[in-house]
């Protein structure tokens, strides 16, 4: 049972162009969600997180969107670079708990 | 800034071997997880440790034990590897409930 879904594996998007990813949760009790980086052969890097009690996180070029009524967030990579090519796994968990699940990641290239 | 070593990047082991993987981290962190990767399956909890000697079973504890005795430091033993155990290790930290996990750099474990 995948409580948090990634259902795109990969995307390729153009240098400069704006790349989203996508993440599906089914469990209406997480309120908390995180996005990791993961190069190869390296440990996932936290990029950007969100409550539920926003819609909406910036960071620079990232941005995080929930919307709570979809159980969808989506991240936004505004304007990409190669150097952003990397697999994106979102993570979610709920008050209490010390446990992140996570998506099955979604590999993005950056086209030059 | 929050650093987090394990032992080995990479490991060759045969099957029926007991395994040791060591992780480390130095920010006084409560909370240490074990994680492995795989491809298309993203990040399944292992087991994790809220505290010395505190230790729970995460999603696939199955062929693996853990062991915390000092707090900066959380181990995976498995004890008799097997093939379907090869697999990418992933260890985190993170301060308390919620918080941001930070994880070590991997260790790529294979089992002949």
């Amino acid at each position: 049972d995948q409580q948090v879904k990634q259902n795109s594996p990969s995307l390729s998007v153009q240098e400069g162009r704006i790349s989203i990813l996508n993440c599906d949760y089914t469990n209406s009790m997480f309120d908390y969600f995180l996005w990791y980086k993961k190069y190869p052969a390296e440990g996932p890097t936290f990029l950007i997180s969100i409550s539920s009690i926003k819609d909406k996180n910036e960071d620079g070029r990232f941005t995080v969107f929930l919307n709570k009524s979809a159980k969808h967030l989506s991240l936004h990579i505004v304007p990409s670079q190669p150097g952003d090519s990397a697999v994106y796994f979102c993570a979610a968990s709920y008050s209490g708990t010390y446990k992140y699940i996570f998506g099955t990641g979604t590999r993005l290239k950056v086209l030059a | 800034d929050v650093k987090v070593t394990q032992s080995s990047r990479y490991l060759v082991k045969r099957t029926g071997e007991k395994v040791f993987l060591e992780c480390v981290q130095d920010m006084d962190h409560e909370n240490m997880f074990w994680y492995r990767q795989d491809p298309g399956l993203g990040l399944r909890l292992i087991y994790f440790s809220y505290d010395v000697k505190m230790k729970e079973k995460g999603d696939i504890p199955e062929g693996y034990s853990v062991s915390r005795e000092k707090k900066e430091r959380f181990s995976l033993i498995l004890e008799s590897a097997s093939t379907n155990q090869t697999s990418m290790y992933l260890c985190a930290s993170s301060l308390g409930d919620q918080e941001t996990q930070y994880f070590g750099p991997g260790t790529r474990l294979l089992v002949l």
